[in-house]
């Protein structure tokens, strides 16, 4: 399984765009790039997921690289309420979902008024 | 409402007292995982399963086993807890069946245990 580095903080003021970078050297070829975001006591949330270029959804974006070894996501105007741990996951995804998975430390948005 | 329920969300135990946390999705997925999360170590998958009697492990599956006898649920039993697994504990189901991407992991929230 692909290991992942990501920042472990990042202070972001209300209004601007963040990107938040995960490096993962090691991906495989059936590895799917996934971003969870989690709140304090509360179970992950699914925001987006890629496999290579790049994705949009009405949340985010996730930037994928021709080598995939890093991707980057993408929150456009940060609010307060985007303050939460943002998670970068890869691995495979097969035709009914996850199997072994290994999340990274994640990364800790502070949103700032 | 397509939803992950556990239960329960909080328990205080003493050492050795075999308990078990329960996990039901409603969603008829295929697979389910048990992860723990601990401060600084994020989250890591303890046991995972990709259908009824198909069990795996995890990354941390020492001290849990796990049962799938039907596609709903999903329990983790700690047969002889120890203060090392004090931890917050969740529940996740993925699959196709919800209707949603499949690429979709649903997680609980939360089993909150204490081992004293």
């Amino acid at each position: 399984l692909a290991k992942t580095t990501q920042p472990i903080s990042m202070d972001s003021y209300e209004g601007q765009e963040v990107n938040i970078t995960c490096s993962h050297n090691n991906i495989a070829t059936n590895d799917y790039i996934t971003w969870y975001q989690q709140f304090p006591s509360q179970g992950p949330r699914f925001i987006i997921q890629g496999y290579k270029t790049k994705v949009t959804n009405e949340v985010a974006s996730l930037f994928i690289p021709a080598d995939r070894k890093s991707s980057t996501l993408s929150l456009p105007r940060v609010s307060l309420s985007d303050t939460a741990v943002y998670y970068c996951l890869v691995g495979p995804v097969s035709s009914g979902g996850y199997q072994k998975v290994t999340f990274g430390t994640g990364t800790k948005l502070q949103v700032i008024p | 409402e397509a939803q992950v329920t556990q239960n329960p969300r909080y328990l205080i135990t003493v050492t050795g007292k075999k308990l078990t946390v329960t996990c039901s999705q409603n969603m008829n997925h295929e697979y389910m995982s048990w992860y723990r999360q601990d401060p600084g170590l994020g989250l890591r998958q303890i046991y995972y399963s990709m259908n009824v009697e198909v069990t795996d492990k995890g990354d941390v599956p020492e001290g849990y086993k796990v049962s799938r006898k039907e596609k709903r649920n999903f329990p983790l039993i700690l047969e002889s807890p120890s203060p090392n697994q004090t931890s917050l504990y969740f529940c996740a189901s993925s699959g196709l069946a919800s209707g949603k991407r499949k690429e979709t992991q649903y997680f609980g929230p939360g089993t909150r245990l204490l081992v004293l």
